[in-house]
């Protein structure tokens, strides 16, 4: 079975600074691996996710994430935070062989000016 | 990708009663599951909806509680039976296609149970 850890429930920002949100993942196969965001009262949207291949991946916002296998880390960082930033961040981890993703807790970003 | 469309988007409902949350997909796909979000929660796999068959529940979940229909591949339902406001949640319905890389997520049905 899969699962992911996100390290640090809440996570607070000043405007401008590098924004950095942890994610560790357990898995006995490949993983793909993901990352979305929820402002308040809306749904999930999908940041960004690693499937194959490259690495280092981007996403939508000025995002990106890194899958470090020997880590087993999957980070979400972004270099400069913006006051629209601050939302609650998912990262979420499926295989190949299933559909089904497993979430972990959320990390609620606060971001001051 | 896929459209899904899930209604109702949200209910008040009172105890003892139940709701049937429908959840349509614009194209035949494979998987769909149910998910919760309990209030300042994370999200939880209920169950995957099989076409053709019963639905696979998780631990803590159970058919008579969250009975599951999936009659096609672009149709499911999911009932929350005998609801308590430990019910209120968004219930979200999630679709795979073309591989556990493409997963996709409605707009969610938020439930409150008075």
């Amino acid at each position: 079975a899969q699962s992911v850890t996100q390290l640090g429930s809440h996570v607070s920002v000043s405007e401008g600074a590098l924004v950095l949100l942890r994610c560790n993942y357990s898995s006995s196969v490949p993983p793909y691996l993901f990352w979305y965001v929820q402002y308040p009262n809306q749904g999930l949207q999908l940041l960004l996710k690693y499937t194959t291949g490259a690495t280092l991946v981007k996403g939508i916002n000025g995002f990106e994430a890194e899958f470090k296998k020997s880590e087993t880390s999957f980070h979400l960082t972004k270099p400069s935070a913006h006051m629209s930033d601050a939302a609650e961040y998912f990262c979420a981890v499926t295989t190949n062989s299933g559909y089904a993703l497993n979430f972990g807790k959320g990390t609620s970003l606060l971001v001051t000016p | 990708s896929a459209v899904i469309s899930q209604k109702p988007s949200r209910d008040i409902c009172q105890r003892g009663t139940s709701l049937t949350i429908q959840c349509q997909v614009d194209s035949q796909v494979t998987m769909m599951f149910w998910y919760r979000q309990q209030p300042g929660q994370s999200l939880t796999l209920i169950a995957t909806a099989n076409q053709g068959s019963e639905a696979t529940y998780e631990s803590g979940f159970v058919i008579d509680k969250f009975p599951i229909s999936r009659p096609n591949l672009t149709f499911s339902t999911l009932t929350v039976s005998n609801m308590s406001p430990e019910d209120s949640s968004i219930y979200l319905c999630s679709v795979g296609m073309g591989g556990g890389e493409k997963l996709f997520f409605g707009s969610g049905t938020q439930l409150s149970v008075l």
